[in-house]
């Protein structure tokens, strides 16, 4: 069965300093993967995606995330955060033919003055 | 373009009542999902529907049920509420669940049963 790891629960990092997110899945078959981002009271919405084709995968607010099939990891990575990127962020993947998702437990990203 | 939708935002019951949720989907879009989402559990799935038939289903008791209406609008109903059902629940609509769908979501109900 295909699982996703956040591997950690918070990160608290300084405004303006770079940030990495780590998410590992497990899978013996293709993945598609998914970082979506949930600010304080509203619900997801999505921050970027590999379907296929280049590793490296930008979305928005400046974050991009690099898909690496032999470390099975896809991290989230930001060079320098800004106080608006605290929110939670989570890693998912898409599960088998039904495109159903499968979620990591969340990563909250704390930024400090 | 219009967002997700839902109604209530916020809604408090009491253990043994019954609750419907209410979700607006992008004009458009034909898939509605629902997750639950705790603190301790994390995003849980819940069900999807598409063109009003479910097509898949999370592991939740039978308590838990849903339908999507011919206008893609969907509901969620949770019977005898019990304490551990105090969460938010979020919907989120996509156009038929492809890979390059997305999932939109709304702001969520956050249900408190007391």
């Amino acid at each position: 069965a295909q699982s996703v790891t956040q591997l950690d629960s918070q990160v608290p990092v300084f405004e303006e300093a770079p940030v990495e997110l780590r998410c590992n899945y497990s899978s013996s078959v293709s993945v598609y993967l998914f970082w979506y981002v949930q600010y304080p009271n509203q619900g997801l919405q999505l921050l970027l995606k590999y379907l296929s084709g280049s590793t490296l995968v930008k979305g928005i607010n400046g974050f991009e995330a690099e898909f690496n099939k032999s470390q099975t990891s896809f991290h989230l990575r930001k060079p320098s955060v800004h106080i608006s990127d605290t929110a939670e962020y989570f890693c998912a993947v898409i599960k088998g033919g039904n495109y159903q998702l499968i979620w990591g437990a969340g990563t909250k990203l704390i930024i400090k003055p | 373009k219009a967002g997700v939708t839902q109604t209530p935002r916020y809604l408090i019951k009491t253990r043994g009542q019954q609750v419907t949720l209410s979700c607006s989907p992008i004009s458009g879009h034909r898939s509605v999902s629902w997750y639950q989402q705790t603190p301790g559990q994390g995003l849980q799935f819940l069900f999807e529907y598409f063109s009003e038939t479910q097509r898949n289903k999370g592991n939740f008791p039978g308590r838990f049920s849903g339908r999507q209406f011919s206008n893609s609008r969907s509901e969620m109903n949770v019977s005898t509420l019990e304490l551990g059902d105090s969460a938010l629940y979020l919907c989120a609509s996509r156009t038929n669940g492809g890979l390059d769908s997305p999932l939109h979501f709304g702001n969520g109900t956050r249900l408190t049963v007391t």
